[in-house]
């Protein structure tokens, strides 16, 4: 088992531009979270699917958030367009139960 | 919303010494699950431990183990016979079932182990 695997590890983009962060869940697992975390406020969840459907994505910030999950192995989170705000570490993890997350290695994101 | 509060932004502890990590929510629920991850620099979130709010029995793995106190709605967790590759930053974690178990994560506790 490989666990949660996530692209790119690092980052860093000028204010505007698209960023793609992807995520491969662990197989089995039907659920899959997007969470980013900052030293101001901490661990927040953007959104999370089951079986590749949305279920709540009442974290995600703004209209300039959008993730997909096209299969069950993979899922991506876009930012379009970047701000330095959204400069952050973005973790993907996965769960089969709902009762314990794994997580990914986390993606560093740098806007300048 | 359920709050989950770690009163303690940093501690430290001397190698092979004994540490606890406090820990404190807030919920309505009765049935819910709550969690200490470990996120060493490496940046990755660890599970360190779990409890399940219907079990008297404290949690134990090895060096960790937690001190439920159901009624006082605390949760802390005691790390013993420090070692170095203990040091990182350590959240608790709350889940409950009535809130879609959705988890709320605390703040953190960075710990630094003095050899």
């Amino acid at each position: 088992d490989a666990g949660v695997i996530q692209s790119p590890r690092h980052e860093v983009t000028e204010m505007g531009q698209e960023v793609t962060l992807r995520c491969k869940p662990i197989s089995g697992h039907d659920y899959l979270f997007w969470y980013r975390q900052t030293m101001m406020r901490g661990l927040e969840l953007l959104i999370y699917f089951n079986n590749n459907v949305p279920i709540d994505d009442s974290g995600m910030p703004e209209d300039r958030f959008s993730a997909k999950m096209p299969n069950a192995s993979f899922s991506t989170l876009k930012i379009q367009p970047s701000e330095p705000r959204d400069s952050a570490v973005y973790f993907c993890a996965s769960s089969l139960d709902r009762v314990i997350l794994h997580f990914g290695n986390g993606t560093r994101l740098t806007v300048t | 919303a359920q709050t989950v509060t770690q009163s303690q932004p940093e501690m430290s502890v001397q190698e092979a010494e004994t540490v606890t990590l406090s820990c404190t929510y807030d919920t309505s629920e009765s049935d819910y699950y709550l969690f200490w991850y470990k996120q060493p620099p490496s940046r990755q979130m660890i599970l360190v431990i779990r409890q399940e709010a219907y079990k008297q029995q404290n949690a134990t793995e090895n060096r960790f183990s937690v001190n439920f106190q159901k009624a006082a709605k605390s949760f802390s967790l005691k790390i013993s016979d420090s070692q170095l590759g203990d040091a990182a930053m350590y959240f608790c974690a709350y889940s409950g079932s009535n809130t879609g178990n959705q988890f709320y994560f605390g703040t953190g506790t960075s710990l630094t182990v003095i050899p």
